[in-house]
């Protein structure tokens, strides 16, 4: 079975500090992606990736940052937190054009 | 931007009866269709896909259809049980480099037994 796993299911962090989530995926897909979901806001797309070291912006990707060293690994970064990112925060993978499969989630918490 | 849409964003049904949940895209060169299930806590579930060169594919107590003339796409769920309740997303995936999944905002299924 594919696996998504993401690091934390909850967190909950300070305003104004960095925090990181971390992704990692086991079937070797080249795409990978960070969504965040908000009641009533659907799934919405902050950044993803098609390879190792390659990123591309998605819809909201204001006060965010990605990262992607290894072909497993898509970290997301929150530069400094604020209370509007307060929200489950989304992993999940994919071949091309294929079927993207979800991590877990974070509900990341900013007081 | 494009998007996907569900027509309805709550549906409430009885054990036993059968359910369809709806999905209008709106992205004409989308070619991959996917519908997942949420449950309260948890990631989003792949229950069955379809592309764009069929129109109709079966699962186990679930079908999806697809009629692109209309850009429309439904969920029917058999014999709904009290473990299908969940919010239910659709998602397109353009067949274009750099591109990801569109999804819409959720349906929520109810079953009431």
């Amino acid at each position: 079975d594919v696996k998504v796993t993401q690091s934390s299911r909850y967190l909950v962090k300070r305003t104004g500090e960095k925090v990181f989530l971390e992704c990692v995926q086991d079937m070797d897909h080249e795409n990978m992606f960070w969504y965040r979901q908000d009641p009533g806001l659907g799934l919405r797309l902050i950044y993803f990736s098609y390879d190792v070291k390659m990123k591309e912006k998605g819809d909201i990707p204001e006060g965010y940052s990605v990262s992607r060293e290894k072909k497993e690994r898509f970290s997301l970064i929150l530069e400094s937190a604020s209370t509007n990112q307060t929200s489950m925060y989304l992993c999940a993978s994919s071949y091309w054009g294929g079927t993207a499969f979800f991590g877990q989630g974070t509900r990341l918490t900013v007081v | 931007g494009e998007s996907v849409g569900l027509h309805l964003p709550t549906l409430s049904v009885q054990e036993g009866d059968n359910s369809i949940i709806n999905c209008a895209y709106s992205n004409s060169a989308s070619d991959y269709f996917i519908w997942y299930k949420q449950e309260s806590g948890k990631g989003p579930q792949f229950i069955i896909d379809i592309r764009s060169n069929m129109d109709k594919r079966q699962g186990q107590r679930v079908t999806v259809l697809l009629n692109k003339t209309v850009k429309h796409l439904s969920l029917q769920i058999a014999a709904t049980q009290p473990g299908d309740s969940a919010v239910y997303f659709c998602a397109e995936s353009p067949y274009q480099a750099g591109t990801a999944l569109i999804f819409g905002k959720g349906t929520t299924l109810s079953v009431s037994s």
